[in-house]
């Protein structure tokens, strides 16, 4: 059974860090593109960052500017979110999704499991 | 970044009704489209792809149709487990854009 466990969300102050992880199990993590999808209160889906399956190519939203880092450690089976400089506009539950291909420009690919999400805050 | 416009926004429904949501992207985009359903405080969940293929388990009421920038994901027959929001998704570039959302909601 494929699982995402995300963890490292919490309440944090304008200008702060945080970094979030996923935790996979139940498939060959080392084989997959993974992303970070967010969605703050009562909106829609947005992919903020995804990383190739051997972690040499990245994508990162515009809205970002920079302040984001994703990365994964495939001896771990886990894929991290580093993030600083936060703003109010941050706030949101940050949802780590499996790719169903091992690139996310891969266009037949789709984002085929999620976790369960872990909300992040910024606020003072 | 391609748009992607979901109509309606919202939409009230009964048990039994057959369910018509729409998709169109600001560019051709093949049938490169996927659906999502997510219901209150949980993770979407892939409900279809590639316009039309349905994902393992998901229930045979539920397809979809379409190619170039008009896509469709049609419920046969509501359930009561249905009333959540759906979400289309291009996969024909990056970044992996999503539609607004359609809320389908009690009637």
């Amino acid at each position: 059974e494929v699982q995402l466990l995300e963890s490292g969300g919490g309440l944090v102050q304008p200008g702060g860090s945080l970094r979030l992880s996923c935790e996979a199990s139940g498939f060959t993590f080392s084989y997959f593109a993974m992303s970070w999808v967010r969605q703050a209160p009562g909106k829609g889906l947005e992919c903020v960052s995804s990383i190739n399956a051997f972690g040499t190519s990245t994508y990162y939203a515009d809205s970002l500017m920079g302040r984001f880092t994703i990365s994964r450690d495939n001896s771990k089976n886990t894929l991290y979110l580093q993030m600083d400089s936060l703003r109010a506009e941050d706030t949101a539950v940050y949802y780590c999704a499996k790719d169903s291909r091992d690139s996310y420009s891969d266009s037949r690919g789709r984002f085929d499991y999620w976790g369960q999400g872990t909300l992040v805050t910024v606020s003072s | 970044d391609i748009q992607m416009t979901q109509s309606p926004s919202s939409l009230p429904a009964s048990v039994g009704d057959r369910v018509i949501i729409t998709c169109r992207a600001s560019q051709r985009i093949s049938t490169y489209l996927n659906w999502y359903q997510q219901k209150p405080g949980k993770a979407p969940k892939v409900l279809i792809y590639a316009a039309s293929t349905l994902q393992n388990g998901v229930p045979s009421r539920f397809s979809g149709g379409g190619s170039g920038t008009d896509f469709t994901l049609t419920i046969s027959s509501l359930q009561p487990e249905d009333f959540a929001t759906y979400y289309c998704q291009q996969s024909y570039s990056t970044p992996r854009t999503f539609g607004q959302g359609t809320k389908v909601e009690i009637k």
